[in-house]
Order: C-alpha cells, then structure tokens, then sequence
C-alpha cells in the first residue's frame, strides 16, 4: 500500500464551489509535490514544497491554492474551477527534492 | 528543449511477446532517465531507471537501452503477461534533481493472454 495517501478519490464539483484536496505522506520525506494527469498528456508538474517552503509554482491559475501546514500534510484548494480543469491530481513525496518521487492514488476530479 | 516524445500511445501484445516503448528526450543535460508504471486506479510507481554511463540496464523481466548520441531510450519487457497491462511513463531529468522530471505521454500496454 501506498505510503502517500489522498481523499478525497474522488470529487464532483460546481464551478462556483470551494472545495480541497488531502494528501498525508507516512514516508518521513521533506517535500512534496502536486501534479495534474490529463488524458494522453504529460504529467504536469504544478507546485513544489520543500521542508513546508513552496520553491515552484508552474505558472498555475490562481484558482488552485496550495497549503503545506506541515512535511506530511498538502492541500490543494480549489474555487471556481473550469470544466477543463477536470483531471487526475497526484500528490507525492520525496525524501528531498533531489530524490526520486513518490506518488499518492490520485484524485479524480470532475467539474461540471 | 525540455520534451520527451513516448510512442507508441498505445500497444497490444500476446502473451509471452515482447512488449517495446520507446521515447527520445532533447535536453543533452539529462542524465537520469526512469520509467513509470501506472496501474488503473493508482498513482505511477518507479519501475527502473538508468544512468547514461551504461546502455542498457535489466531487472527480471524488464530492460532498459539507452543510446545517448540518439537521446533515445526504451523499454523492453520480455515474456510480457496480462499483469503487466497498465500505462507507462518515460521521464527524464538530471540526477541531482531527481524529483524535477520531463514525462513523456504515456503508453497503454495491453497483454492478451
């Protein structure tokens, strides 16, 4: 079992909605990263924390905001969203951001 | 500069046939090049990695080649089964920043068995 865990799996929301994803890493790394999975796409990297200090932020729209409270917790909140928005969002953790990644289940977010 | 180009978008193979997917990187300073194995459902899990000082690695049934004048890599899996259906990412990246990779597309690998 996977040592990075996200909730919700799943989540339907409004584009007028607020809502937040969890990611709880067990592993003892110092950061952690969000990703966003499109079909037939890339992974795109979107934020980097490293010891709870964001160190990159891929020119992601505001509309996502990301929370790192401590080195195993990160949150992603999200408001007013677009339908394009709608994708796969992993989470993972590295024991630095030197080393290799680990990934959470993901998230599977729909915006309608 | 920074792409990685994954082909094919999607494979079938019979059992026990050689599954082979490919990808070409343009960015001469990566020297840190894994590969990523997706299963329904689940986040992508490090499969094996090689470092250009080598052409080719293999663990168990899986092989890595690297030609480093092509930029080009791939991975071979032999004996392939129906438990190795799942999405597969090349990446690419340096090894002193082994979290700050280049993916490629992805594959979809599908065994009959």
């Amino acid at each position: 079992e996977t040592g990075v865990t996200q909730t919700p799996r799943h989540l339907v929301m409004g584009m007028t909605n607020k809502k937040s994803l969890k990611c709880e890493q067990h592993l003892g790394h110092n950061a952690m990263y969000w990703y966003k999975q499109s079909a037939k796409k890339p992974l795109e990297l979107m934020f980097v924390y490293s010891l709870e200090e964001r160190v990159e932020n891929n020119s992601v729209p505001s509309r996502f905001s990301p929370e790192c409270p401590n080195s195993s917790h990160l949150f992603l909140h999200l408001h007013t969203l677009q339908p394009e928005d709608s994708a796969l969002y992993l989470c993972a953790s590295s024991r630095d951001i030197n080393s290799p990644l680990h990934f959470g289940n993901g998230t599977r977010l729909t915006v309608t | 500069q920074q792409q990685v180009k994954q082909s094919p978008q999607s494979l079938i193979v019979q059992k026990g046939g050689i599954s082979i997917i490919n990808c070409a990187y343009e960015n001469t300073a990566f020297d840190y090049f894994p590969w990523y194995q997706q299963f329904p459902g689940k986040g992508p899990a490090l499969l094996i990695a090689i470092r250009p000082d080598v052409s080719e690695k293999k663990e168990g049934r899986f092989t890595i080649s690297f030609n480093k004048s092509a930029k080009q890599f791939s991975l071979h899996i032999m004996d392939s089964q129906p438990g190795d259906s799942a999405t597969y990412f090349c990446a690419a990246g340096r090894e002193t920043s082994g979290s700050r990779l280049t993916f490629g597309e992805g594959t979809q690998l599908t065994v009959n068995p």
